[in-house]
């Protein structure tokens, strides 16, 4: 079974742009939650989505926003990038949300802005 | 708030036990642990988890203290390969995500 994926591997923007990147969950998995990583927060929740509905969003700005579509696959989009938003951002995946679910991580997508 | 404590960085000699311990002292009765761990350049990897009794599993065992205020990560035989952070995340019902801490750095020693 292919494991999470994430487009684009890299990418580079400038401040005030706006990125929209993309995950693709393992088949069969309906919860898709995004993560950012950074030397200086480590790493943070940004949301998760189940069945197209956000269940949960941490504590990051509204530019930070994100839909699923019925397929599950999952996007996230970053308007009026700042330098701070460059990070390494990450999806995961599991069958439904809850406490007792893993999540598989794909490899993230390194965002830098210039 | 990550709810959890562990050691900044352990090291440990390869095709040995290794144990990582982790203090969630004010967990509650329907909190998971969960244990992920990340390598170099990729995203965090599922470990192993539990809720009261202890678990065992390919990669590792959890041991789960009685009164449930603390883990430890059991890695029966060390090798290079499991070198990586090792984040111990407690997980409550309902809860945002996985909350991740800093983590343990566990250097192997070859």
């Amino acid at each position: 079974k292919a494991g999470v994926t994430q487009t684009p591997r890299y990418l580079i923007k400038t401040r005030g742009q706006q990125v929209t990147l993309s995950c693709s969950p393992i088949s069969g998995h309906r919860s898709v939650s995004w993560y950012q990583q950074t030397p200086g927060q480590g790493l943070q929740f940004l949301f998760e989505y189940f069945s197209e509905t956000q269940r949960n969003k941490g504590n990051f700005p509204g530019r930070f926003s994100g839909r699923q579509f019925s397929n599950s696959r999952s996007e996230m989009n970053v308007s009026t990038l700042e330098l701070g938003d460059s990070a390494l951002y990450l999806c995961a995946s599991s069958t439904t949300p809850g406490a007792q679910e893993t999540q598989y991580f794909g490899p993230g997508t390194r965002l830098l802005v210039l | 708030d990550a709810k959890t404590t562990q050691p900044n960085s352990m090291e440990s000699n390869e095709e040995e036990p290794v144990h990582l311990p982790c203090n969630h002292s004010t967990i509650s009765g329907t909190d998971y642990i969960h244990w992920y761990r990340q390598l170099p350049s990729q995203g965090p990897e599922y470990v192993i988890h539990g809720l009261t009794s202890n678990v065992n599993n390919r990669m590792a065992s959890l041991a789960i203290a009685e009164d449930r205020k603390s883990s430890t990560l059991i890695l029966h035989r060390a090798t290079l390969r499991d070198a990586a952070v090792y984040y111990c995340i407690r997980r409550e019902m309902g809860a945002d995500g996985l909350t991740f801490g800093k983590g343990t750095h566990l250097i192997i020693q070859p």
